[in-house]
């Protein structure tokens, strides 16, 4: 019954290892977004993809790659893991019709904590 | 380039007080600025949001109040209650943008017994 759900909610891994986030969302949404909590608590988009053509592209080391297979779905893949990745992911969902004002409304999961060792 | 500012960082009222949280934006262009409320472990979850054709938009007890000359608006949370204790954020947005929000900086907000 999860609106937007992401896997794993928790992962620890080396430095210089890959990794990947999965986020998948039922609620027939057309645009996905990740965003990055840093330990200070502050929210920072990274990529937005709408029906799987990518729409927004942060500043964010190529390091980062954002892939959607279907509109349902968007993973975060990371390469060459660093200190500095350590945050908390979250996946969003936006529904369509966008300049409607309920549109705008962003959903978001729960958050995928991963921590470099 | 933080676009939109947000204090206090954190707050701490006694149930039944009124809580305020602040946010300042630069960029004239956004058009629609919602607040989110992030419990722990959880993520963040719209609460309220505004457009700024008007001054004021009140939910129970979340009220918004916004002044664009100013370019500022508020959270106030009448009543507070101990499980509205979470993570404030203000956000804005240019709707035509895809809804890429722009966050502030959060506020951890306490209401104590």
């Amino acid at each position: 019954d999860t609106a937007v759900s992401q896997t794993p909610k928790y992962l620890v891994t080396q430095m210089g290892n890959d990794k990947s986030i999965k986020c998948e969302q039922n609620l027939g949404h057309d645009t996905m977004y990740w965003y990055k909590q840093d330990s200070k608590k502050f929210l920072k988009i990274m990529f937005s993809y709408n029906n799987k053509e990518l729409i927004i592209n942060e500043t964010v080391p190529n390091r980062f790659s954002p892939k959607s297979p279907d509109k349902a779905h968007l993973n975060l893949h990371i390469n060459s893991l660093e200190l500095g990745d350590s945050a908390v992911y979250f996946c969003a969902s936006r529904p369509p019709g966008q300049g409607a004002f309920g549109a705008n409304v962003l959903t978001f999961g729960a958050g995928s904590r991963l921590t470099v060792l | 380039q933080q676009q939109v500012k947000q204090s206090p960082q954190s707050l701490i009222v006694q149930k039944g007080g009124i809580s305020i949280i602040n946010c300042a934006y630069e960029n004239t262009a956004f058009d629609y600025f919602p607040w989110y409320q992030q419990f722990p472990g959880k993520g963040p979850a719209l609460l309220i949001a505004i457009r700024p054709d008007v001054s004021e938009k009140k939910e129970g007890r979340f009220t918004i109040s916004f002044n664009k000359s100013a370019k500022q608006f508020s959270l106030h949370i009448m009543d507070s209650q101990p499980g509205d204790s979470a993570t404030y954020f203000c956000a804005a947005s240019i709707e035509t943008s895809g809804s890429r929000l722009t966050f502030g900086e959060g506020t951890q907000l306490t209401v104590n017994p």
